[in-house]
C-alpha cells in the first residue's frame, strides 16, 4: 500500500539553526500539506501545496517557514533559526485532491535545545 | 474560526464493552468531516470521511455517523488493539485545511 514517508524520524537541532524536514508524498498525489503538534495538543495546519505553490497557509506559517518541491518526488519543510518552541512532531501530508482524505506520514520530531 | 469539540478526554473501556465517542464542530460550511486514528508517536491514519447529515460508515468494529453539529464514533465489542486516541477534524466550505480536535484516547482492557 502506497505511504507518505518523512525523514529524519527524529531530529535534534540548536536554537537558531535552520532545519530541513523531508517527504515523499504518496506518488499520484497532487496536494501536499504540513500540519504540526506540540506534545500533548492538538495536530494544527501549517501549510497547503499545489502545482508548485502554497495554496493556503495558517498565521503559524510565518516568515521563519518555507516550503519546496525541489524534484518530482520529494517535499520539502525548512524552519529558519529554530526556537526552542518549534519542538513538536511535524507531520507531512499528501492527497489526490483537495476534497479528499489526507494521508499523513508518520511525522518528524523535532526537539530544539 | 473553525472549531471542534471531543469528547470525552480518555475512555477506558473492558474489551466487548460498546461505547461512542463525541466530536461536536461548529463550521461556516462543511465540505467534510474526517475521523483518523493515531497510535503514540505515530502520524494519524484514515478511518472516514463523512460529508452530509444523515451520512454514516462502517469498518470492522467502527461505525461513524454525522448530524448537523455532531458527529459520533462507535466502538462494538471493542478489542485491546482498538486501543488509541481517535481525532475527528473538518473541512470548511470555505478551505481545504483540516481543523482537528484534542481527540478521545481509547484503552481498552482484555
Amino acid at each position: 500500500e502506497p505511504e507518505v514517508t518523512q525523514t529524519p524520524s527524529h531530529q535534534v537541532t540548536q536554537m537558531g539553526q535552520e532545519v530541513i524536514l523531508r517527504c515523499v508524498p504518496i506518488s499520484n498525489h497532487l496536494y501536499f500539506y504540513w500540519y504540526r503538534q506540540i506534545l500533548g495538543q492538538k495536530v494544527e495546519f501549517l501549510v497547503s501545496f499545489y502545482n508548485n505553490e502554497i495554496s493556503e497557509k495558517s498565521e503559524i506559517f510565518d516568515d521563519q517557514f518555507s516550503v519546496e518541491r525541489p524534484d518530482g518526488s520529494n517535499f520539502t519543510l525548512k524552519i529558519r533559526s529554530t526556537k526552542l518552541e518549534d519542538s513538536a512532531m511535524y507531520f507531512c501530508a499528501s492527497s489526490r485532491d483537495q476534497k479528499n482524505q489526507a494521508f499523513f506520514g508518520q511525522g518528524t520530531r523535532l526537539t530544539v535545545v | 474560526e473553525d472549531q471542534v469539540t471531543q469528547s470525552p478526554e480518555a475512555l477506558r473501556l473492558q474489551e466487548g464493552e460498546s461505547s461512542s465517542l463525541n466530536c461536536s464542530y461548529t463550521v461556516s460550511g462543511l465540505r467534510g468531516l474526517f475521523w483518523y486514528r493515531q497510535d503514540p508517536g505515530k502520524g494519524p491514519e484514515f478511518l472516514f470521511t463523512l460529508y452530509s447529515a444523515g451520512e454514516e460508515k462502517e469498518k470492522e468494529r467502527l461505525k461513524a455517523t454525522l448530524t448537523k453539529k455532531e458527529s459520533f464514533l462507535h466502538i462494538t465489542a471493542p478489542k485491546p488493539e482498538d486501543s488509541a486516541t481517535y481525532l475527528c477534524a473538518v473541512q470548511a466550505l470555505v478551505a481545504y485545511k483540516l481543523s482537528f480536535g484534542a481527540g478521545t484516547t481509547v484503552t481498552v482492557r482484555a
